[in-house]
């Protein structure tokens, strides 16, 4: 069983709803990242936070919004998607001291219409 | 710079049989290195690392892999294949000397199992 939940599973989206995939770990971790992961293709980052903050944007489009609540909670906003953004979306944590050491959730699956 | 190169996108092998897949690192640094694997429609589970001690490193569900700096290279390695190894394998390099994100992944290698 994975330690980091990531919900929903699945959904589907049209171009102009609002939705947010939702990422939660409780192994005391303080790094935790967006990833996105085409089919057949290795995962490419979208965004880092480190002790709540945002570290690294992976020079994503706006219409992909981050939010670290707190220190077990990710959230990923989306807004006005384009179909091309269908894909696997994978939150991942790890220890500051053990980066490369990540633990993957089972990914979000997105469609857009 | 940080480049991982997986030399086979694709391996096939029976049951019972040994596996090999193949990984080459470029690095500036010394590296940190990681095999990472992936079962259809699930996330990353981090099989191994190399993190500058032993050279032989032992992993989960039997797989191991050796670093060789004069070859560059980490492949991952098992005596003898499962059915539940199949999957999609990544080699993984990360600069310490950078950000917690700098991660590079390689293209992946698609494990098949025949029984």
């Amino acid at each position: 069983d994975t330690e980091v939940t990531q919900t929903p599973k699945h959904l589907v989206m049209g171009m102009t709803n609002k939705k947010s995939l939702k990422c939660e770990q409780h192994m005391g971790h303080r790094a935790m990242y967006w990833y996105k992961q085409k089919a057949k293709k290795p995962p490419e980052l979208m965004f880092v936070y480190s002790y709540e903050k945002l570290s690294i944007n992976e020079s994503v489009p706006s219409r992909f919004s981050p939010e670290c609540p707190n220190s077990s909670l990710l959230n990923l906003h989306l807004h006005a998607l384009q179909p091309e953004d269908s894909a696997l979306y994978l939150c991942a944590s790890s220890h500051p001291v053990r980066a490369g050491e990540l633990f993957f959730g089972e990914g979000s699956r997105l469609t857009v219409l | 710079a940080q480049s991982v190169t997986q030399l086979d996108s694709h391996v096939s092998v029976s049951e019972g049989t040994p596996v090999l897949l193949r990984c080459n690192y470029s690095s500036s640094y010394s590296p940190s290195l990681f095999w990472y694997v992936q079962h259809p429609n699930k996330g990353l589970q981090l099989l191994l690392k190399y993190t500058s001690a032993a050279t032989l490193v032992k992993g989960i569900n039997g797989f191991e892999a050796e670093f060789k700096k004069s070859e560059t290279s980490f492949h991952l390695t098992k005596p003898s294949a499962h059915m539940s190894d199949a999957a999609e394998y990544f080699c993984v390099v990360s600069n310490y000397g950078g950000s917690q994100g700098n991660l590079i992944f390689g293209k992946g290698t698609k494990l098949s199992v025949k029984p």
